[in-house]
Parts: C-alpha cells; structure tokens; sequence
C-alpha cells in the first residue's frame, strides 16, 4: 500500500478567488490522480497528473479550471481557480500501487467557498 | 464510458447479521473488480479487490464474488458490526487505469 497526506485538509474560501492543494506519497508511483466528490455524491475523476507532462484531463473539466503539477514522482498540486459555491466539495488524490490498478487514496481536502 | 449500477442505495442491518451489496457493470472489458469503504470525513480505503481470472476472494469476513457473464460483482459482509457502518463504493475498471465508481452504499449496523 501507500501512505498519503493532502494539504490543507479543510479550508473556507471566498468566491473568486484560488486554493492549491498539496498531495504527498510516500513512495515513488507512477500514477496519480485527481478525484472530486461533491456533498453526498460519488467520486469523479478530474485528472491523471502525468510527471513530466501536462496532465490529462477528464470530459468536464479543463486546465484554466483546475492547473495540476507533478514536479516529481512524490508530488502533485491541484488547484482550484476563480472558485464559486459550486466547487464547495471533497478533492481526494489517489495514486496506483502494485500489482496494477489498485488505487490508495489520500484523506481528502475538504473546500468550502462561500 | 462504463456504466455502474449499484444496490441498494442504503442498506441498515443489526449487528451479527450479512450485508450484501451488488455492482453491475456493463463494459465486457472490465478487468478490475475493487470495493471501497468510505467512513465519515476520511478518504476511500480499499477493502478487497478481485481480478478477472478468479470467481471469489475473501479477507476474514469480507468476501467479493464475481460473476463476469452476468457482468455483476457483489461484497458480501459476515457478522457485521458496528464498525462496518460506512458507505461502500464499487469501482470496476477495464484496460486503461479508470475506474468507475458507483453511486455507493450507505450501510448502518444497528447494535
């Protein structure tokens, strides 16, 4: 398995403006990704931060909305821009680990914009 | 894309009783079988997972059965206790990396 911490965990923001959100692994992968999961819902996959590369982009969502980093193979950043009470949701980071496709997923952020 | 029907939606048992939750999947392709226990304000964990070249895998009282004809996969919980109560998610996936969540299972254990 893998350990992984999200910064910040919660956070309260102000329509118009951005939060960056942090996700650490605890060891080299591959494969990360970003998840959103709005209030009472299931998770929606927002992007596969590529090391290296632009990151890919699910039907739905662009980069001007939701920058993503991966300077390196422990290390991604999301953030999201110009924020409106709509974007009020859970943002999780996962990675995938041995044997293949199992995914771990981070304790999530929590973001309220008012 | 693949489409995940999940049931039930909620599901509320008394402890020491099964619970069984089933996902249909409708991409023939589908390769990857997980299960994912969601518990209030953490992340999803990964409970069991099964592959495609077997039929059924348990963990304790956690058991996954796959049905690859019918193109449905079921978790199946034993002795539930109050712990178990949590939101269950499947996520089946096929060649690429995706996987597809359910809508989830909110399960309550009654003591």
């Amino acid at each position: 398995s893998a350990v992984i911490s999200q910064k910040p965990s919660r956070d309260i923001c102000q329509r118009g403006t951005s939060l960056t959100i942090q996700c650490q692994v605890d060891s080299q992968v591959t494969m990360m990704f970003w998840y959103r999961q709005q209030p009472g819902q299931s998770l929606t996959l927002i992007a596969t931060a590529n090391q290296g590369s632009e990151a890919t982009y699910e039907s739905g969502f662009v980069i001007d909305k939701f920058p993503i980093s991966r300077p390196n193979l422990t290390f991604s950043t999301l953030t999201v821009s110009n924020m409106s009470p709509e974007d009020s949701s859970i943002y999780l980071c996962s990675v995938e680990a041995p044997p293949g496709k199992t995914q771990y997923f981070g304790p999530g952020t929590r973001l309220l914009v008012l | 894309g693949e489409n995940v029907e999940q049931h039930p939606s909620t599901l509320s048992v008394q402890e020491g009783d099964s619970a069984v939750i089933k996902c249909t999947y409708s991409d023939s392709a589908s390769n990857y079988f997980p299960w994912y226990k969601q518990e209030l304000g953490k992340g999803p964990q990964l409970i069991i997972d099964i592959r495609s070249n077997v039929g059924e895998k348990k963990d304790q009282r956690i058991a996954v059965t796959l049905n690859k004809t019918a193109k449905h996969f079921s978790l199946h919980i034993t002795e539930t206790q109050p712990e178990d109560s949590a939101v269950y998610f499947c996520a089946p996936s096929s060649n690429d990396y995706k996987l597809s969540f359910g809508a989830g299972t909110t399960v309550t254990v009654r003591a």
